[in-house]
């Protein structure tokens, strides 16, 4: 079956910009996760959602960063005014339910450049 | 402060023999904890996972150790195979939420 997608694989952009991300989980997922990787570096939480409803911001860095799940599928996050510090490889993550031994599926992540 | 770490970040073994990955937390709020494998352009790939009321799970050739009293755990992979040759990483999960915490990733190379 289809696996997480996310658009676009790859994304180059100028300082300042504004960026959206993309990502469509395993139809019927509940919960929707976004982690940020740094270059040689693991996963780092961002945001949570379980179905349309943000539960959980913590891991946002800073308020340029906002994600969306309007119609508890389809999510996107949006980077505002891109800095440098951003460029990394956001990878989103679904699972059936919202229990904590509930697999996160990870899609291939978005690697974000920022020049 | 890293609440999860992968103090190698990689690893050489010959195909055939046992590979050893190892990781070490900080949270004691932990409770469930996760090996995940990661290919070049992928994303991280589930592997292996065990709760904390137990010390040790077993999959195929994967098998995972919970030490809590130490709060370390480890993979092992045996036998290992040169398609076993990725980045894992290890995860936690517990507490406040059920997002992950991952490690910094162990590079593993299974030469033939």
């Amino acid at each position: 079956g289809a696996g997480v997608s996310q658009s676009p694989r790859y994304k180059v952009a100028k300082r300042g910009q504004d960026v959206a991300l993309r990502c469509d989980p395993i139809s019927g997922h509940v919960s929707l996760f976004w982690y940020q990787q740094a270059l040689g570096q693991g996963p780092e939480f961002l945001t949570y959602f379980q179905n349309e409803a943000q539960l959980d911001k913590s891991g946002l860095p800073s308020d340029r960063f906002f994600a969306e799940r309007p119609e508890g599928s389809v999510s996107t996050l949006k980077i505002q005014r891109t800095q440098q510090e951003d460029s990394a490889v956001y990878l989103c993550a679904s699972s059936l339910a919202s229990g904590i031994t509930d697999t996160q599926y990870f899609g291939p992540g978005t690697r974000l450049t920022v020049l | 402060d890293q609440q999860v770490k992968q103090n190698s970040p990689s690893l050489s073994v010959q195909e055939g023999r046992i590979s050893i990955l190892n990781c070490d937390y900080t949270n004691s709020m932990f409770d469930y904890f996760l090996w995940y494998k990661k290919y070049p352009a992928e994303g991280p790939t589930f592997l292996i996972s065990i709760s904390s009321i137990k010390d040790k799970n077993e999959d195929g050739r994967f098998t995972v150790f919970l030490n809590k009293s130490a709060k370390h755990l480890s993979l092992h992979i045996v036998p290992s195979q040169p398609g076993d040759s990725a980045v894992y990483f290890c995860a936690a999960s517990g507490g406040t939420g059920n997002m992950l915490t991952f490690g910094g990733g162990t590079r593993l190379m299974v030469k033939p």
